[in-house]
């Protein structure tokens, strides 16, 4: 089965901090993507990356980073957290160019403070 | 603008009810057409898909789906719920290179 981890389930900051979201799938995938889901909104993409060192700015990079150094972990940075950063942030990869199902981490749900 | 539209954010089904939750896309081309659904406190998964042929797609525990090219229409349905199936489900589409386009949700509240 394809797993993808996130390194925290509950997570909570201050404002002003740096933080460090991390993602493992453990299949090989070249795309890598990370959303936030916020009620009434669905999940926004905020940015994906689709291969080593690559990365493309989603509907919503404002205030993110991303960091993709190895094939299997996709990081998202939050460079100086602010509480409307407070949400749930899911990770999600595919296997290949042109396949559009995507496999979901369990989520991080980050409240900032 | 590319947009999917679930029209209801909560809906209530009794326990054995036939269950149908709508959702409609707005792309230039056909997209390609998912259904997620995401339990509490979880990460979403996959419950069918839908990329071309026949319009009626068989998916996860139960799950069916039509697509409708008039429509532009990708209803999810379920003959009879379970109270397992409480939870809340995404269509999603995507119309190329990778950029997939979620609907806001529909909560499922199954009651006894």
């Amino acid at each position: 089965d394809v797993k993808v981890t996130q390194s925290s389930r509950y997570l909570v900051k201050r404002t002003g901090e740096k933080v460090f979201l991390e993602c493992v799938q453990d299949m090989d995938h070249e795309n890598m993507f990370w959303y936030r889901q916020d009620p009434g909104l669905g999940l926004r993409l905020i940015y994906f990356s689709y291969d080593v060192k690559m990365k493309e700015k989603g509907d919503i990079p404002e205030g993110y980073s991303v960091s993709r150094e190895k094939k299997e972990r996709f990081s998202l940075i939050l460079e100086s957290a602010s509480t409307n950063q407070t949400s749930m942030y899911l990770c999600a990869s595919t296997p290949a160019l042109h396949t559009y199902e995507q496999y979901f981490g369990p989520g991080t749900r980050l409240t900032v403070t | 603008a590319q947009s999917v539209t679930q029209p209801d954010i909560h809906i209530t089904v009794s326990e054995g009810a036939s269950l149908e939750l709508r959702c409609n896309y707005s792309y230039g081309a056909t997209p390609y057409l998912f259904w997620y659904v995401q339990s509490p406190g979880q990460g979403l998964q996959l419950l069918l898909k839908y990329f071309s042929g026949d319009t009626l797609v068989q998916g996860i525990k139960g799950f069916e789906a039509e697509f409708k090219r008039s429509q532009s229409s990708f209803n999810l349905r379920k003959p009879s719920v379970h109270w397992s199936d409480a939870a809340e489900y995404f269509c999603a589409a995507s119309g190329g290179y990778q950029k997939v386009t979620f609907g806001i949700g529909t909560k499922l509240q199954v009651i006894p």
